[in-house]
């Protein structure tokens, strides 16, 4: 079964600095990968996803993310954070099982941002 | 266009009672997953409908159940609650490919006391 490993449950950070949330998953022959936003008090949003072609995704907020096939990993970035991106951050993965994919999700990663 | 809309945002049981939650998916999405959110234990998969068919389910005991009616309207159903199913329970829609992004909604936020 995918498995996916976040491995910081809190990033603190000063504003305008840059932030890289980590995320590697148990290796397949073919991966989907995600990540996810959770604001308090609300459900998830996508922010981006990689099925194929290039490895650095672009995604909302002007957060990035690079697919490390060797590596397994599918880290997180932004060059700058604000305030308004404290939330809770979940990578996911998708498992083929059944004969359909489900979305595994990774414990998550607390981000807060400090002025 | 609307969003996933769950119904109620916040409920609260008792040991032994059952319950119903509901979610109503984006227009023209028809699959429709279930998921429990807890502090401990994280995001975790409860199943998933596909034209009013189950097409996936995850480790949960059979207290937990849902549907999906015609019109991608989905159900889930707890029986005999337990203290331990005090989570968040969350929706999310896709509009059926396997590989497109899920749309949550903002969760029912169940305590069982």
């Amino acid at each position: 079964a995918q498995s996916v490993t976040q491995l910081d449950s809190q990033v603190p950070v000063f504003e305008e600095a840059p932030v890289e949330l980590r995320c590697n998953y148990s290796s397949s022959v073919s991966v989907y990968l995600f990540w996810y936003v959770q604001y308090p008090n609300q459900g998830l949003q996508l922010l981006l996803k990689y099925l194929s072609g290039s490895t650095l995704v672009k995604g909302i907020n002007g957060f990035e993310a690079e697919f490390n096939k060797s590596q397994t990993s599918f880290h997180l970035r932004k060059p700058s954070v604000h305030i308004s991106d404290t939330a809770e951050y979940f990578c996911a993965v998708s498992e083929f099982s059944g004969g359909y994919n489900k979305l595994i999700f990774g414990a998550g990663t607390r981000l807060a941002v400090h002025p | 266009k609307a969003g996933v809309t769950q119904t109620p945002r916040y409920l609260i049981k008792t040991r032994g009672q059952q319950v119903t939650l509901s979610c109503s998916p984006i227009s023209g999405h028809r699959s429709v997953s279930w998921y429990q959110q807890t502090p401990g234990q994280g995001l975790q998969f409860l199943f998933e409908y596909f034209s009013e068919t189950q097409r996936n389910k995850g480790n949960f005991p059979g207290r937990f159940s849902g549907r999906q009616f015609s019109n991608s309207r989905s159900e889930m159903n707890v029986s005999t609650l337990e203290l331990g199913d005090s989570a968040l329970y969350l929706c999310a829609s896709r509009p059926g490919a396997d590989n497109s992004p899920l749309h949550f909604g903002n969760g029912t936020r169940l305590t069982v006391t």
